[in-house]
């Protein structure tokens, strides 16, 4: 069924910047739309970015021109760099995979961003 | 960015019922989807589209749509469906929002 593996989560001084990874396996991952979701400790799942599988980009208001999403099909992998990092961004960021039927059908187990100084 | 609102906590009788909402204009375009997500874990999906459950998502979770509102419902709640509930949607603009989310409590 597959598996994502995320990667990249450090401590960040305000303003710092991070590359995230996501490592996928055992399914064709050039075919699914991925996503990007975080969880600040205590708080709610925020939806954060997406990738389409032809490329096409998403993101909310709140990392708007901060963060930028890519993807490298041929490595099966899925990344999103941070930049300009706040405290507000510190949390867990999981990747996940979007099913042809439009819900979020496999997750990784989350890398930690912690923004401070 | 938009905003899907769900109560904050609930709770149920052990062998009870318990419908969770989740509110917002997008619902009026797009079915919601459904997680659970219980202490250090990833969430999980637990029902999407019209009505559909994942294999391995018991029948006594069921789901059902009214103009801006979504609802779960969990028939004859057990102890492990003691989790935090989050809806989850997409706007016209391609935008997507997890709701706030809701504590649900098995008594």
């Amino acid at each position: 069924e597959g598996q994502l593996v995320e990667s990249g989560g450090d401590l960040v001084q305000p303003g710092g910047s991070l590359r995230l990874s996501c490592a996928a396996s055992g399914f064709t991952f050039g075919t699914h739309d991925m996503h990007w979701v975080r969880q600040a400790a205590g708080e709610r799942l925020e939806w954060v970015s997406a990738i389409s599988s032809a490329g096409d980009t998403y993101y909310a208001d709140s990392v708007k021109t901060r963060f930028t999403v890519s993807r490298e099909n041929g490595k099966s992998a899925l990344y999103l760099q941070l930049n300009s990092l706040r405290a507000d961004d510190t949390g867990v960021y999981y990747c996940a995979r979007r099913s042809p039927a439009t819900y979020y059908d496999l997750w990784g187990q989350g890398t930690v961003v912690t923004v401070s100084s | 960015s938009f905003e899907l609102t769900q109560d904050p906590a609930v709770s149920v009788a052990l062998g009870q019922t318990v419908r969770i909402t989740c509110q917002g204009d997008s619902l009026r375009i797009s079915y919601a989807s459904w997680y659970r997500q219980k202490p250090g874990q990833a969430p999980e999906v637990v029902l999407y589209g019209r009505n559909n459950r994942p294999s391995g998502i018991p029948d006594r979770f069921s789901g059902s749509f009214a103009g801006d509102t979504a609802s779960l419902t969990i028939t004859g709640a057990q102890a492990e469906d003691e989790a935090d509930y989050y809806c989850h949607s997409r706007d016209i603009s391609g935008l997507y929002a997890f709701g706030t989310g809701t504590k649900v409590t098995v008594l």
